[in-house]
């Protein structure tokens, strides 16, 4: 199974300020149709997941533009630019390229 | 609006069977893979089935294989996970989501496992 690594686990931020979290998996994410399929979740306190970002850099719609990702192949970033108040839950990295589906630890945003 | 229900959660024995169900509101199931993932308490996310649009392919995470069978009825709107031979490990919140990518899901359903 191809692991997926987050880190770091545990994020307070400054509210304002930018967060970053990483995403390393055991295995390339490419697809044999040339698409990287890596995807990012919010989960906050009480609420089901909710996808904020697939393949790789693809926002949602209705997620904020603060939010953003990047990556290829192995390695990957989820940034937000500026983190607000309602951003606090834990974040998820998700491959859908190989079988089977398989998610990042969490890492959990709190406010400083 | 377009939203997804899970529902048949409950406290069950070890060893016991349950059937959750997800129903699709305000889109058309059959337009959609579909997913089951759960979460333990305080834990993270497991995917733990996928089933394609015309039911022909079906995967399954190890740790449900054998015991899981996911289904779908595209005509009432709805994916099923039978779930027999459970253990206190598969204690956990049940997910649908739709998209092989996970694009949307339902509230979550609870499924205890105790003795």
């Amino acid at each position: 199974d191809v692991v997926m690594t987050q880190s770091p686990l545990s994020l307070p931020v400054t509210l304002g300020q930018p967060a970053s979290i990483s995403c390393r998996s055991t295995q390339s994410l490419v697809y044999s149709d040339g698409n990287t399929y890596l995807n990012w979740f919010q989960q906050r306190p009480g609420q089901s997941p909710r996808r904020l970002i697939y393949q790789v850099s693809n926002r949602d719609s209705e997620v904020p533009d603060r939010f953003s990702g990047s990556g290829s192949g192995t390695d990957f970033t989820l940034r937000i630019s500026r983190v607000e108040a309602e951003d606090v839950g834990v974040y998820y990295c998700m491959q859908d390229t190989h079988w089977p589906r398989t998610f990042g630890q969490g890492t959990k945003l709190e406010i400083k | 609006e377009e939203y997804l229900t899970e529902s048949g959660g409950a406290l069950v024995q070890p060893g016991g069977s349950l059937r959750l169900s997800c129903g699709a509101s305000g889109f058309p199931l059959d337009i959609y893979n579909m997913n089951w993932v759960r979460q333990a308490p305080g834990k993270g996310l497991e995917w733990i089935s996928y089933i394609s649009i015309t039911s022909n392919i079906i995967y399954y995470a190890d740790s449900v294989k054998g015991r899981f069978t996911i289904s779908r009825d595209n005509a009432e709107n709805s994916v099923f996970l039978q779930m027999n031979s459970l253990r206190d490990d598969d204690t956990a919140v049940y997910y649908c989501a739709r998209e092989g990518s996970l694009g949307m899901w339902g509230q979550g359903t609870l499924v205890t496992v105790s003795s």
